[in-house]
């Protein structure tokens, strides 16, 4: 099955400058990819995904790149500000084939002002 | 409804007893997920319906829990013979189950804590 692994566990930023979290997965037959953001005590919420048809994705401060080759994508915020302070998970799986999610362990990413 | 409802919010019980969490998820959402969150760590798959159905039951960790969705809406987990390592987040989350669809959508949890 599945197994997704995620890099830093935490991350430390100074306001304004860029973060990256980078995650791999095992299974090559994964085609979607989605990033949630869990504030603490909140439910986890879908910010960003790409599917694995498209190498990369971007939504204002935000981007995703995806190599399928080397099985890893990762998550790219630019101009850091403190309320991007949060958990954030990647996730992949196999929707075509009724797919179940399976998430990464999170990194905790701390943005200071 | 508009979006994934949990109930209860928290539970609090004693070890050895039974629970049940309910989750009501987005109106015509076919695909129905638990999830287990301990403390620090991302959410772990316990079960996956498709209608009435359980697609996929490989994440449950052992014969004590079990889900039904005999409807192909509400969702019940049941845990019985509670144990003080149950002790976690159960989130529910549904997805459309529509070709391409794919986002999926949590509710807000239900916290269990075994004492």
């Amino acid at each position: 099955g599945e197994n997704v692994e995620q890099h830093p566990s935490t991350l430390s930023v100074q306001e304004g400058d860029s973060a990256v979290i980078k995650c791999t997965y095992s299974d090559s037959a994964s085609n979607y990819f989605p990033w949630y953001k869990q504030e603490l005590g909140k439910r986890p919420q879908l910010i960003i995904d790409i599917r694995s048809n498209v190498g990369e994705k971007k939504d204002q401060r935000i981007a995703v790149t995806l190599n399928k080759t080397a099985k890893h994508f990762s998550l790219h915020i630019t101009e850091t500000q403190p309320e991007d302070s949060a958990v954030y998970f990647c996730a992949a799986d196999d929707y075509n084939q009724g797919g179940k999610l399976i998430f990464g362990q999170g990194t905790e990413l701390s943005v200071k002002p | 409804g508009a979006g994934v409802s949990q109930t209860p919010s928290n539970k609090v019980t004693e070890k050895g007893k039974y629970v049940e969490l309910r989750c009501d998820p987005i109106s015509g959402h076919t695909a129905l997920y638990w999830y287990r969150q301990s403390l620090g760590q991302g959410p772990e798959f316990l079960i996956y319906f498709q209608g009435t159905g359980a697609a996929d039951d490989s994440g449950l960790p052992n014969d004590r829990f079990f889900a039904v969705r005999p409807e192909g809406s509400v969702s019940t987990l049941k845990i019985q013979r509670t144990e003080r390592g149950d002790s976690a987040v159960y989130l529910c989350a549904s997805r459309s189950g529509r070709s391409g669809a794919n986002v999926l959508t949590f509710g807000a949890g239900s916290r269990l804590t075994v004492l």
